[in-house]
């Protein structure tokens, strides 16, 4: 069975760094891009960014560049996500979500991690 | 950048058809994705590629896409379809993943 886990709740103050991380099993972790989603509190999905397991590859929502770091360590089958400087802006739960494709462009999320609240 | 524009609400009465719409320009030229997200859970990928159904999710559930509108059907609603629902475009553009604003389903 495909299951992305995800590490619990954290609380933050400001100014405080974090890493929280999505541990990927059922599957070849590098054949697959894993990308990150923020829901603030009664919103809706904000694409954040992917990660290519295989080589690290990254890309960014413009919204998320230089705010957060999108990482993967291939020995543990983890991705992770990072704040250098935490903000009270930033308290929202984040989702992990490995891309589904049938081809580029026509990519989809399955399946979804549980989801981390951070609140800062 | 893309934007995919949802109603905020449906609502629809048990066994009835709920039609959930998600308006992007030409989006009919994309492959379009729909979520569900019960209260407290994380999102549940219910329609890919316009109108594939995953394995476990009921054949109440179909999706169409043409034009402008992308739409996920959900007929003879049960009061366990209350949740929201979110389309999901990637923009080929940007590279990017692009989510609808959600429509939250009520089941009277």
């Amino acid at each position: 069975e495909v299951q992305l886990v995800q590490s619990g709740a954290e609380i933050r103050e400001s100014g405080e760094s974090l890493k929280i991380s999505c541990k990927a099993s059922g599957y070849i972790f590098t054949a697959y891009w894993i990308g990150w989603v923020r829901q603030m509190p009664g919103k809706g999905l904000e694409w954040m960014g992917i990660i290519w397991p295989s080589d690290s590859e990254t890309t960014y929502s413009p919204s998320f560049q230089g705010q957060v770091t999108i990482s993967a360590d291939k020995s543990t089958n983890t991705a992770f996500l990072e704040w250098r400087s935490l903000k009270s802006s930033d308290t929202a739960i984040y989702y992990c979500a490995r891309r589904e494709s049938s081809g580029w462009p026509h990519n989809w999320f399955d399946p979804w991690g549980q989801g981390t609240l951070v609140t800062v | 950048s893309y934007v995919l524009t949802q109603s905020p609400s449906v609502s629809v009465a048990p066994g009835e058809t709920a039609t959930i719409p998600c308006g992007g320009n030409n989006v009919g030229s994309k492959s379009v994705h729909w979520y569900q997200q019960k209260p407290g859970q994380a999102p549940v990928l219910v329609i890919y590629y316009d109108n594939n159904r995953p394995s476990g999710i009921p054949e109440r559930f179909s999706g169409s896409n043409s034009g402008n509108t992308a739409t996920l059907t959900i007929t003879r609603v049960e009061a366990g379809d209350e949740a929201d629902y979110y389309c999901q475009v990637w923009d080929s553009v940007s590279d990017h993943a692009v989510f609808g604003g959600g429509t939250r389903l009520a089941v009277l």
